[in-house]
This record gives C-alpha cells, sequence and structure tokens, in this order.
C-alpha cells in the first residue's frame, strides 16, 4: 500500500526544547492528520490539516500541510515530559478517501 | 473522546481457539474500522465497515472476519487463532470530516 515517511524515527530532547517532525508522500493527500500514542493507549488525534498551506495550532502543537499536499509538519514548542510517545502522521489517499495511511511514527523522549 | 470501547481489554488464548473482539461506538458514526498494531509494521487496517452489514477487505484481512449487525458495534472474529495474530488491536470510527478516532485498543496474545 502506500506509504507515508516519517522523520526522524525517534528523538531523546532536553525539557523546555522545541522538536520538529514531517511526513511525506509521493502521492497527493487531501486531509493530513496528527496522532500521539502514549503506552497501553490508543493514538488520540491532535491536529487534522484540510488545505493545502494551512497552519493550525493546539496549544505548544503547529502543524502545517505542506503547499505541494505531499507532506505536512508537526513542531512542538517548549517541550515538557508528559510530550512523550508516538507520533503519527496520517491521511486518506486521494483515491481512498475512506481508508488511512500512517506514518511508521517518531518516538518523543524528553530528558526533565 | 469519541465514545469508543472495546472489549475485552487483554486476552490470552491457546493456538486454534475461536476469538471474538468487540467494538462499541456511541456516536453514530457510519465507518468502523480494524487496525492492528505490531512493531515495525505500525497500523495496518484489518477490515472496515460502511454501513449496518456492509464490510470490505484491508490490507491483513487473511484469517479474519468481521460483522456489523448494529450501527454501534463491530465485530472482529478470528476463526482459529494463530501466534502470528498476537497483536494489540485498535477499533476506529470516522467522522464525517474524515478524522478517524481510535478505542483504547485490546492485547491479545496467541499461546
Amino acid at each position: 500500500g502506500q506509504q507515508l515517511n516519517q522523520s526522524p524515527q525517534s528523538m531523546f530532547i532536553q525539557e523546555g526544547e522545541d522538536v520538529s517532525m514531517n511526513c511525506t508522500s509521493s502521492s497527493i493527500f487531501n486531509t493530513w492528520l496528527w496522532y500521539k500514542q502514549e503506552p497501553g493507549e490508543g493514538p488520540v488525534l491532535l491536529i487534522a490539516l484540510y488545505k493545502a498551506g494551512e497552519l493550525t495550532s493546539n496549544g505548544r502543537l503547529t502543524a502545517q500541510f505542506g503547499i505541494t499536499r505531499k507532506d505536512s509538519f508537526l513542531n512542538i514548542s517548549a517541550s515538557i515530559p508528559s510530550d512523550v510517545g508516538i507520533y503519527f502522521c496520517a491521511g486518506p489517499p486521494y483515491n481512498a478517501g475512506n481508508m488511512l495511511t500512517f506514518g511508521g511514527g517518531t518516538r518523543l523522549m524528553v530528558k526533565p | 473522546d469519541a465514545g469508543i470501547t472495546q472489549s475485552p481489554r487483554h486476552k490470552v488464548t491457546e493456538t486454534g481457539t475461536p476469538v471474538t473482539l468487540r467494538c462499541h461506538q456511541t456516536e453514530n458514526h457510519r465507518y468502523m474500522y480494524w487496525y492492528r498494531q505490531d512493531p515495525g509494521h505500525g497500523l495496518r487496517l484489518i477490515h472496515y465497515s460502511y454501513g449496518v452489514k456492509d464490510t470490505d477487505k484491508g490490507e491483513v484481512s487473511d484469517g479474519y472476519s468481521v460483522s456489523r449487525s448494529k450501527t454501534e458495534d463491530f465485530l472482529l472474529t478470528l476463526e482459529s487463532a494463530t501466534s502470528s495474530q498476537t497483536s494489540v488491536y485498535f477499533c476506529a470510527t470516522k467522522q464525517v470530516s474524515g478524522e478517524q478516532y481510535f478505542g483504547p485498543g485490546t492485547r491479545l496474545t496467541v499461546t
């Protein structure tokens, strides 16, 4: 199936640092979704993006829908220990709008 | 919170036994999904439903069947569990706007 390339695969940062991760595809996406998953839990939707160029914030999180519609970025400012988890990008391919393709995830570790 | 519950949350079963996992939603969403999550493979779609009695296969459907007799319930059945089906299973529903919301997961171990 279609792949979303998510990078970096993991990050180990100091509390207070800013974090940036991205997701790229060879195909166009009409929606980009960013999820966070904590151990033992299901993925939780953080931000949804619907238009190319869109920039949306949710607290310390900011995500952007790339202008080419083939990429998206998630930034976390001033990280805190509870930001620890795995962050996934996802989107419905243009020819399969009712299904999601997921990135491989970015594992974030925060050192207090 | 999309009002999704999954049962059981944990199950250990023996190879060859049938297993049914249940997903229940309270939001009246039309679309429901079953995924499995394994290290190195991320989330993979098993089956999905686009309405009562309407289902379709996903990426990894072999060895699984599903049923949806009511809007709120989506069942995943392993007719004869195998060790390769040891995994964490997530149910999800989709809003009209396209976002999918996930349940808390079921950890299944097949011995």
